[in-house]
């Protein structure tokens, strides 16, 4: 069964820094590119940055770039986004997710974990 | 203001038939797959439709997916009230080099 756990949601100050990280597990995670996709308090879907199953290509959404940064460690099944310099705007429901919208759509959906950014 | 335009909401009796639409632009829709996803309430999201007209496994036939063009259309028959959820399109923005979601249409089974 896949499945993807999200965590390092909480509460942080505005300009502060907090690391997400998503744990995989059900399938060979190495062969999939992956994503974090974010939902603000009832709002829609936002993505928010697209990495490949290498590492190799990254993109960002221009409301992040220079901010956040996406990694993984295919040795350890898992996804990383690092988020500096947050902004009240940044508060959201954030998702790991699996696949692209570019083709097979995004298959796999963690729970989400909350990041709330406020003084 | 989101680049994929949505209806915000959308309404049907049981059994009914209904659609949702996505429009975009020749730089997203018009020359990259589309993808649609259904998020109940309090839940994450979910794949519905990938290019374009795909099912994954499991989704039951009721759900169909078009495009044409610029836009995109979300068919839904024999409505369920289990089918009251929020109903989002998704694709590639090849100018922009990033993903898109539609804003969302809510989609109410009377």
């Amino acid at each position: 069964e896949v499945q993807l756990v999200e965590s390092g949601g909480g509460l942080v100050q505005p300009g502060g820094s907090l690391r997400l990280s998503c744990a995989a597990s059900g399938f060979t995670f190495s062969s999939y590119e992956m994503n974090w996709v974010r939902q603000a308090p009832g709002k829609g879907l936002e993505w928010v940055s697209y990495i490949s199953s290498s590492g190799s290509t990254i993109y960002y959404a221009d409301s992040v770039k220079g901010r956040f940064t996406i990694s993984r460690d295919n040795a350890k099944n898992s996804l990383y986004l690092q988020m500096n310099s947050l902004r009240a705007e940044d508060t959201a429901v954030y998702y790991c997710a699996r696949g692209t919208v570019v083709t097979r759509g995004v298959d796999y959906w963690g729970q989400g974990t909350l990041v709330t950014v406020s003084s | 203001q989101s680049v994929l335009t949505q209806p915000p909401s959308v309404s049907a009796a049981p059994g009914q038939k209904v659609t949702i639409s996505c429009s975009g632009s020749s730089s997203n829709i018009g020359n990259n797959y589309v993808s649609w996803y259904q998020q109940l309430p309090g839940t994450a999201p979910k794949l519905l439709i990938y290019d374009n007209n795909k099912r994954p496994s499991g989704i039951p036939d009721r759900f169909s997916g078009s495009k044409s063009g610029t836009s995109a259309t979300l068919g839904i028959t024999g409505l369920q009230t289990g089918d009251e959820a929020d109903y989002y399109c998704g694709t590639w923005d090849s100018s922009l080099s990033a993903g898109l979601f539609g804003g969302g249409t809510k989609l109410t089974v009377l």
